[in-house]
């Protein structure tokens, strides 16, 4: 079975200061993880996707992820976090089986950036 | 294109009670699938699709029914309501097995 990890409910960070959100995952296979973001009363909006490749794999709004394979960890990080951020971050894992797009979300992290 | 159109966004039902969230696409997605999203518990699978007339159960699928009739629309119906399954549900598709999900705005049901 696959699983995803955050470990922090939420994270605090202050405008301008670089910013990561945690991430482990557990598959059996090659993984491909993933980074959304919700802002309140929304749905899920895609961030970034690692396949394979680059270990460090850029997304949208200036976020990043960077794939550790030893570590099993896909951290998500922006250098200059901004208050517009703050929102709530799911990672999420999947791998290829040929029965459909099944991904295993993490429990989410609160991002909070303030002034 | 205006993505994945969920309805209704908001619903109460009564235990016991049968409803139908909708779930229409219009980005010709073989993938859909359903979550729902509970406090602490992030987004957990209940049924899934890889094309019309093919469905399969995910994590979560007890009280819950699907049906894939067109590539465009994958309906969640709920047959007999309970508490439990109050709670926010999303619609999901995608363009294969690994692409990224484009998610419907969510449907907030409540259960009482």
């Amino acid at each position: 079975a696959q699983s995803v990890a955050q470990p922090e409910d939420q994270v605090n960070v202050a405008e301008g200061n670089p910013l990561t959100v945690k991430c482990t995952y557990s598959v059996s296979g090659n993984p491909y993880l993933f980074w959304y973001v919700q802002y309140p009363n929304r749905g899920l909006q895609f961030l970034l996707k690692y396949i394979t490749g680059d270990n460090l794999v850029k997304g949208s709004y200036g976020f990043e992820a960077e794939f550790n394979k030893s570590q099993t960890s896909f951290h998500l990080k922006k250098p200059s976090a901004l208050v517009s951020d703050s929102a709530l971050y799911f990672c999420a894992v999947t791998i290829i089986t040929g029965g459909g797009n099944k991904l295993t979300f993490g429990t989410g992290t609160q991002l909070k950036v303030e002034l | 294109n205006a993505g994945v159109t969920q309805t209704p966004k908001f619903q109460v039902l009564k235990t016991g009670q049968s409803m139908t969230l909708q779930c229409a696409q219009d980005m010709n997605h073989e993938y859909m699938s359903w979550y729902r999203q509970d406090p602490g518990m992030g987004l957990r699978l209940i049924h899934y699709s890889v094309g019309a007339g093919i469905t399969d159960q995910g994590e979560v699928p007890n009280g819950y029914n699907v049906s894939r009739s067109t590539t465009e629309d994958f309906p969640l119906r709920l047959l007999s309501a309970a508490p439990s399954q109050t709670s926010v549900y999303f619609c999901a598709s995608s363009y294969g097995e690994a692409g990224e999900l484009f998610f419907g705005e969510g449907s907030r049901l409540t259960v009482l």
